[in-house]
């Protein structure tokens, strides 16, 4: 199996743009996933593969991915994204799952 | 629309076994992957196992690779959990979730989740 690893925080004044990265050899190969997780709340998808963005996600997520990185962008950070943030993907073999340790976003 | 409802956790000794159910609704599990996901108390999300949408496949984390095994009983619609010799280290909140079509690993659709303790 492989890892993901993410920064453990990341905070983003109101209104700005924030990127959160995930690194991990098998991201050479497959797309990461993105969840967002509230306090007592299952995950919800908020982007996935090359481009897509799960019906009822904001626009202002965004995802994107080069070499070993894959990124979701949060332009114009809103009070209600701060959650924990976390990445994941196929492992290099392809059966497995991993997920990244997660990031929490604060907003200031 | 896609519901999933978790059931079955509760507190039991190490050592013990406990089997967790996934009641599905809007979707038949004989046409969609899924897994199982956990996450201990104030930490981060560990997959668990995967069953593919006819059964073929199953994949496990090391964790709990020989002491967890994922079903489906495709005439209830349920997904289920056997968890044996259970160590602390499985206290878990346990989620299952329907794998995205085309993009395995991918999970739109998640229950509620079901707390798994295991304590002396």
């Amino acid at each position: 199996s492989s890892e993901l690893t993410q920064d453990p925080a990341v905070s983003v004044a109101l209104g700005q743009t924030v990127r959160i990265t995930c690194q991990g050899d098998s991201l050479r190969r497959y797309y990461a996933s993105w969840y967002q997780q509230k306090p007592g709340q299952a995950p919800v998808l908020v982007f996935y593969g090359k481009s897509n963005r799960p019906s009822g996600i904001p626009d202002r997520f965004s995802g994107s991915s080069s070499g070993i990185t894959a990124s979701l962008t949060i332009t114009g950070a809103r009070a209600e994204d701060e959650a924990d943030y976390y990445c994941n993907s196929r492992d290099s073999s392809g059966n497995y799952v991993v997920f990244g340790g997660g990031t929490k976003l604060t907003v200031l | 629309q896609v519901q999933l409802v978790e059931s079955g956790g509760g507190v039991v000794q190490p050592g013990g076994s406990l089997r967790l159910s996934c009641a599905a609704s809007g979707f038949t599990l004989s046409t969609s992957g899924m897994h199982w996901v956990r996450q201990a108390p104030g930490k981060g999300l560990e997959w668990v196992a995967y069953i593919r949408y006819d059964g073929r496949n199953r994949y496990y984390a090391d964790s709990v690779k020989g002491r967890f095994t994922i079903s489906s009983d495709n005439s209830k619609n349920t997904l289920f959990l056997q968890m044996n010799s259970l160590r602390p280290e499985d206290t878990a909140a346990y989620y299952c979730a329907k794998d995205l079509e085309d993009y395995y690993g991918s999970a739109q659709d998640w229950g509620q989740g079901t707390l798994v303790t295991v304590s002396s």
